[in-house]
């Protein structure tokens, strides 16, 4: 069964500058997470949606951070513009609705991010 | 504020050589206390789930025991491959009931 699978894992940008990272969950997973990790931290949420609906976006950065779950599967997380802050792996887990109460999410191997 | 504390920050080992990692814990009303493993360029790999003081879990080397303050991973005899940091994480019974991890113990098992 293939896991969750990110894209760009690697992504190098000048800041100001837009990047996006996309996320495929794993099969028949209503849940998606997005989290960002700085280095020597440990993962920090983002957004939580349950099937195309953001149900937590609390710390969610929405002056320069989106994000979309169109249809339900597929997500994109956006930074426009970047700044050097946000620098940081970002991780996307996904979970069948249980994996709130069970805390079993599967995550991706992230997509680091680099901003010069 | 929900707070994961975990001790050591570091931890080297012999293989062999007993030990246990620490994740202390301040929340409101704990709904569950979790623990991943991480390898270097990867992402978090769930371990256990606790819910309630004198719970136990175990998955092969690891054994995972819970408190009403504090959780411990005990490693029982570990091998090269159980190098990693591992990440404790709790979930609240406030707000959005998100999981808050905290920073996790790098361990390092020599042959």
């Amino acid at each position: 069964e293939a896991g969750v699978v990110q894209s760009p894992r690697y992504k190098i940008i000048e800041k100001k500058q837009p990047v996006a990272f996309w996320c495929n969950p794993i099969s028949g997973h209503n849940t998606l997470y997005w989290y960002r990790q700085n280095l020597g931290q440990g993962p920090e949420l983002l957004i939580r949606y349950e099937n195309e609906e953001a149900v937590d976006d609390s710390q969610l950065p929405k002056d320069r951070f989106s994000a979309e779950r169109l249809k339900g599967v597929d997500s994109t997380l956006k930074i426009q513009p970047a700044e050097l802050g946000d620098s940081a792996v970002y991780l996307c887990a996904s979970s069948p609705s249980s994996g709130v109460n069970t805390g079993e999410l599967f995550f991706g191997e992230g997509s680091r991010l680099t901003v010069l | 504020e929900d707070q994961v504390t975990q001790s050591p920050e570091a931890l080297r080992l012999q293989e062999g050589e007993s030990s246990s990692l620490n994740c202390s814990y301040t929340v409101s009303g704990l709904r569950g206390l979790f623990w991943y493993r991480q390898d270097p360029g990867k992402g978090p790999e769930f371990l256990f789930t606790l819910y309630s003081a004198g719970e136990e879990k175990e998955k092969e080397r690891l054994k995972a025991t819970l408190t009403k303050k504090e959780s411990f991973l005990h490693i029982t005899a570990p091998k090269p491959e159980d190098s990693a940091t591992y990440l404790c994480a709790v979930r609240a019974n406030t707000g959005f009931q998100k999981l808050v991890f905290g920073t996790g113990t790098r361990l390092l098992v020599s042959p």
